[in-house]
């Protein structure tokens, strides 16, 4: 099955710098590769996704690249802002006929005021 | 529409009790999925269905573990007996068929075995 590793597990930036998270996957039919903000107590939210026909997507202050061929994708964030603070989850779907996402272990980002 | 909702929000019980956990999906999702969520894990699929049919239970650890999905709109996780270490989070999520696409998540129901 699909396996996904995720790093850093913390990383603490401050207010105005950029945050990379990095993703590495192991299933080469993986296709669709979300990420996920969890805040303290709340559920995990997609704040964005990138599907394997695409190599970089961006949304405002969040952009993430893909590069298929090392099987590994990332999320920056630029400018960062108090309210960025959170877990980040990286997830991949797996072959076809799963299609249940896997999840990273998680990057806990502190944003420093 | 609501999302996904779970119910109950909290739930406190002692070893050996059976616990049921409920989940309603998003109307018109046909895939639904069992998460679990601890520190040292992390985000666990615990099992999926697609049209109500589980496709894959991998993931569910034990044969202390149960999930059904009676019809498009319900879905349990029963843990009978519960035993300490099965505390944690447990997200219900679920997602439109026919594509590769998000996930939505419940708000969990955190399951605190004493």
């Amino acid at each position: 099955g699909e396996n996904v590793e995720q790093h850093p597990s913390t990383l603490s930036v401050q207010e105005g710098d950029s945050a990379v998270i990095k993703c590495t996957y192991s299933d080469s039919a993986s296709n669709y590769f979300p990420w996920y903000k969890q805040e303290l107590g709340k559920r995990p939210q997609l704040i964005i996704d990138i599907r394997s026909n695409v190599g970089e997507k961006k949304d405002q202050r969040i952009a993430v690249t893909l590069n298929k061929t090392a099987k590994h994708f990332s999320l920056h964030i630029t400018e960062t802002q108090p309210e960025d603070s959170a877990v980040y989850f990286c997830a991949a779907d797996g072959d076809t006929g799963r299609r249940a996402l896997t999840f990273g272990s998680g990057t806990r980002l502190q944003v420093q005021p | 529409d609501a999302g996904v909702i779970q119910s109950p929000r909290h739930e406190v019980t002692e070893m050996g009790q059976e616990v049921t956990l409920r989940c309603k999906p998003i109307s018109g999702h046909n895939s639904l999925f069992w998460y679990r969520q601890t520190m040292m894990r992390g985000l666990e699929l615990l099992i999926y269905f697609n049209n109500n049919v589980p496709i894959d239970d991998s993931g569910m650890p034990e044969d202390r573990f149960s999930a059904k999905m009676p019809n498009a709109s319900f879905s349990t996780l029963k843990i009978q007996p519960s035993e300490p270490r099965d505390s944690a989070v447990y997200f219900c999520a679920s997602s439109p068929t026919g594509r590769r696409t998000e996930a939505f998540f419940g708000q969990g129901t955190r399951l605190t075995v004493v």
